[in-house]
């Protein structure tokens, strides 16, 4: 079972910051913070990963607690292109098949 | 063009038939993975392979079987296809990034294979 707990879904209006939540809060210390998102039924994208910093990219940023056991993906302009499944998923660095997605999080923008 | 590519992208079969599904890469990457998605949930992993010859098993590999034929190309067959089988495939490739401050290894998806078993 996934080691992180995301809402089902969420609305953000066009042009506004969305900010996803995500809850992990028996994440170990050696495991980094992944986000991947899937628009439609394509292949999923990823987005950013992180340990314990901020991080920011081109597509987003995301922001970690302190404690690390939860983390929120923010997409500071969001736009219609932007719906999609986001998942959040945690696992170590180097153990590439240890990628268990949950259900993930709905994310509808609206016009 | 397309970094993974998955053939067929539909795929409609009958309970009992042998099914093939197709991935092949040219990003270079050393693993490759397939996952089946069903309606509404995320990705579960079936095998994955981190070098030609090596074949591991994920979370859900019973009444699957894949062949990892050169680098590129890693294949998922259903010896016996049964309906429950009805999903959406997906491979998947990634490499690791060695030296940089935080190792990591994204995957990148191919396109997905819708197949129906009847």
């Amino acid at each position: 079972d996934a080691k992180t707990t995301q809402p089902p879904s969420m609305d953000c209006a066009e042009g506004r910051a969305a900010n996803l939540p995500c809850n992990h809060s028996t994440i170990s210390g050696n495991e980094y913070v992944y986000w991947y998102r899937q628009i439609h039924s394509q292949g999923p994208q990823y987005i950013i990963h992180g340990l314990k910093n901020n991080e920011t990219n081109e597509m987003a940023s995301l922001i970690i607690t302190e404690d690390r056991k939860s983390s929120t993906l923010i997409l500071p302009h969001a736009t219609l292109r932007d719906t999609a499944v986001y998942y959040c998923i945690v696992r170590p660095p180097l153990n590439n098949n240890d990628m268990r997605f949950g259900a993930g999080t709905r994310l509808t923008v609206k016009p | 063009d397309a970094d993974v590519t998955q053939t067929p992208r539909n795929r409609i079969t009958k309970t009992g038939k042998r099914i093939m599904l197709e991935c092949s890469q040219t990003k270079g990457h050393d693993r490759m993975y397939w996952y089946r998605q069903d309606p509404g949930l995320g990705l579960r992993l079936i095998y994955y392979s981190f070098d030609v010859k090596d074949i591991n098993k994920g979370e859900i590999s019973d009444g699957y079987s894949v062949s990892r034929q050169a680098q590129a190309k890693f294949s998922l067959s259903l010896e016996s296809a049964i309906p429950n089988q009805t999903a959406l495939y997906f491979c998947a490739t990634s490499d690791l990034h060695f030296g940089s401050p935080k190792s990591y290894n994204e995957q990148f998806f191919g396109p997905g294979t819708r197949l129906t078993v009847l």
